[in-house]
C-alpha cells in the first residue's frame, strides 16, 4: 500500500536553531498538507499545496515558518528560529486533489525544542 | 468560520460495552464529514466518511456514524467495543476545501 514518507521521525533541537522536515506524498497526489499536532490536541493545518502552489497558509506563522513544494512533488517545512512552543508532531498528508477526497497521512516528525 | 467540537475527551469502557462519541460542527455550506483514528504508535487513518446520500455510514472495524443535518452532528458509534479499539478518535469536517480536526477523544477499552 502506498505511503506518505516523512523524515526525520524524531528531531531534538535547541531554541533559536533551524530545523527542516521533508515529506514525499503518494505518487500522483496533487494536494499536499502540513499539519501540526500539539500533544493532547487535534491536528491544525499549517499549509496546503495544490501542485507547487500554496492554496492556504493562513495558519502558518510566516515570521519563522516556511514551506515549499518546488516541483509539485515532495515538500519541505522549515522553522527558523525554533521556539519552545514549536514542540509538536508535524504531520504531512496528501490527496488526489482538493474537494471530497480522503487524506492519507504520514507517520509524522516529532520535534522537541529544548 | 468553520469549527468542530468533540464532547468527550477521555472515555473508558469495558469490552463489549457500546460506544458513542459526540461530534458537532459549524459550517454554513456543504460539508463532508470524516472520522479519523490514531492507534497507539500508528499513523492517523480514515475510519469512515460521509459525502452525501444515506446519512448512516459504515466504516472499518464495525464502526458507524450518523449525519444529522438539523443538529450539525456526526456522532460515531460501535455496538460492542474491543480492546483493540483503544485509540484516539478525531472528528473532521471539511468545508470550503479545508479539513479541520476536533481535539480528539481518547478511548481506553479494558478487557
Amino acid at each position: 500500500e502506498a505511503e506518505v514518507a516523512q523524515s526525520p521521525r524524531y528531531k531534538i533541537t535547541e531554541k533559536s536553531q533551524a530545523v527542516a522536515f521533508w515529506c514525499d506524498p503518494i505518487s500522483g497526489h496533487a494536494t499536499l498538507y502540513w499539519y501540526r499536532q500539539i500533544l493532547g490536541q487535534g491536528p491544525e493545518l499549517l499549509v496546503q499545496f495544490q501542485d507547487e502552489s500554496v492554496v492556504d497558509d493562513s495558519q502558518l506563522p510566516k515570521d519563522r515558518f516556511s514551506a515549499e513544494r518546488l516541483k509539485g512533488v515532495d515538500s519541505t517545512l522549515k522553522i527558523q528560529p525554533a521556539e519552545l512552543g514549536d514542540s509538536a508532531m508535524y504531520l504531512c498528508a496528501s490527496s488526489h486533489s482538493t474537494g471530497a477526497n480522503v487524506l492519507t497521512f504520514g507517520a509524522g516528525s516529532r520535534l522537541t525544542v529544548l | 468560520a468553520q469549527s468542530v467540537s468533540q464532547h468527550n475527551h477521555h472515555v473508558i469502557l469495558s469490552e463489549a460495552a457500546s460506544l458513542e462519541l459526540g461530534c458537532n460542527y459549524s459550517y454554513g455550506g456543504t460539508v463532508n464529514l470524516f472520522w479519523y483514528v490514531q492507534y497507539p504508535g500508528q499513523h492517523l487513518q480514515l475510519l469512515l466518511k460521509y459525502f452525501s446520500g444515506d446519512p448512516l455510514v459504515k466504516g472499518i472495524k464495525g464502526f458507524e456514524a450518523e449525519f444529522i443535518k438539523s443538529k450539525f452532528s456526526f456522532n460515531l458509534r460501535k455496538p460492542s467495543v474491543q480492546w483493540s479499539d483503544t485509540a484516539e478518535y478525531f472528528c473532521a469536517p471539511r468545508g470550503a476545501d479545508k479539513l479541520i480536526f476536533g481535539t480528539g477523544t481518547r478511548l481506553q477499552v479494558f478487557p
